[in-house]
């Protein structure tokens, strides 16, 4: 059974500052993983997909990279601002399984203070 | 902004009822997943309807069900309301053509309706 884990649960950190969010999962065959973004009370809004063929995915500040063999993936963000305070959710897609199911981990909660 | 609508956003029920949430996707996008997410947790997959039929489910009971249309719109049924179902409900929506396991499985989330069970 695929779980995916995220460490940590919450981070607080000052305007500027480089940070990283990690995520694992304990079944190496999967055909993606997503990185979300999710605000309070709201929907998740898709950030980086990578596929499983793929090492990393990059979008502005945003760097994700992905190691099947070790079940890991990373989050990067550089430069962090107040407005990235969100929680930030890792998924996964199994090879084979239906395309719109995804595995979650709990999120890291995240707060960049000014 | 997002292409997939839900509603209702907020509604508060008793133990025991019955709710309908609705959700609306992009037009072309023929597969609709729902999630459950409880308050501090990460989303947890319900189903998944594609092309109006079932297609996977997650570990939820017969209690929950569904129903997809063809004018890309969706239902989700939750009978005999318990106090645990009270969570944010997700539907997400994607455009697959070729197989269900292909394509490049980006879903659109819509913003979620807040069930709380008293």
């Amino acid at each position: 059974k695929q779980e995916v884990t995220q460490i940590p649960a919450a981070l607080s950190v000052p305007e500027g500052e480089n940070l990283v969010l990690n995520c694992s999962f304990t079944d190496s065959a999967i055909y993606n993983l997503q990185w979300f973004r999710q605000d309070p009370g709201k929907g998740l809004t898709s950030l980086l997909l990578i596929q499983s063929s793929q090492r990393e995915q990059t979008s502005g500040r945003l760097n994700a990279s992905l190691d099947k063999s070790s079940g890991r993936s990373t989050l990067y963000i550089a430069a962090s601002q107040p407005g990235d305070s969100a929680t930030y959710l890792c998924a996964v897609s199994a090879v084979y399984n239906q395309g719109g199911k995804l595995i979650f981990g709990q999120g890291t909660e995240l707060s960049v203070k000014p | 902004e997002t292409g997939v609508t839900q509603s209702p956003t907020h509604l508060i029920k008793t133990r025991g009822q019955q709710v309908t949430l609705r959700c609306s996707s992009q037009s072309g996008h023929n597969t609709v997943s729902w999630y459950q997410q409880a308050l501090g947790q990460g989303p947890q997959f319900i189903f998944q309807y594609y092309r109006e039929e079932e297609n996977g489910r997650g570990n939820f009971p017969p209690r929950f069900s569904g129903l997809q249309f063809p004018n890309y719109s969706s239902e989700l049924n939750v009978n005999a309301l318990e106090l645990d179902d009270s969570a944010l409900y997700l539907c997400a929506s994607r455009e697959t053509s070729g197989g269900l396991a292909q394509g490049a499985n980006v879903l659109t989330f819509g913003a979620g309706s807040r069930l709380t069970v008293l």
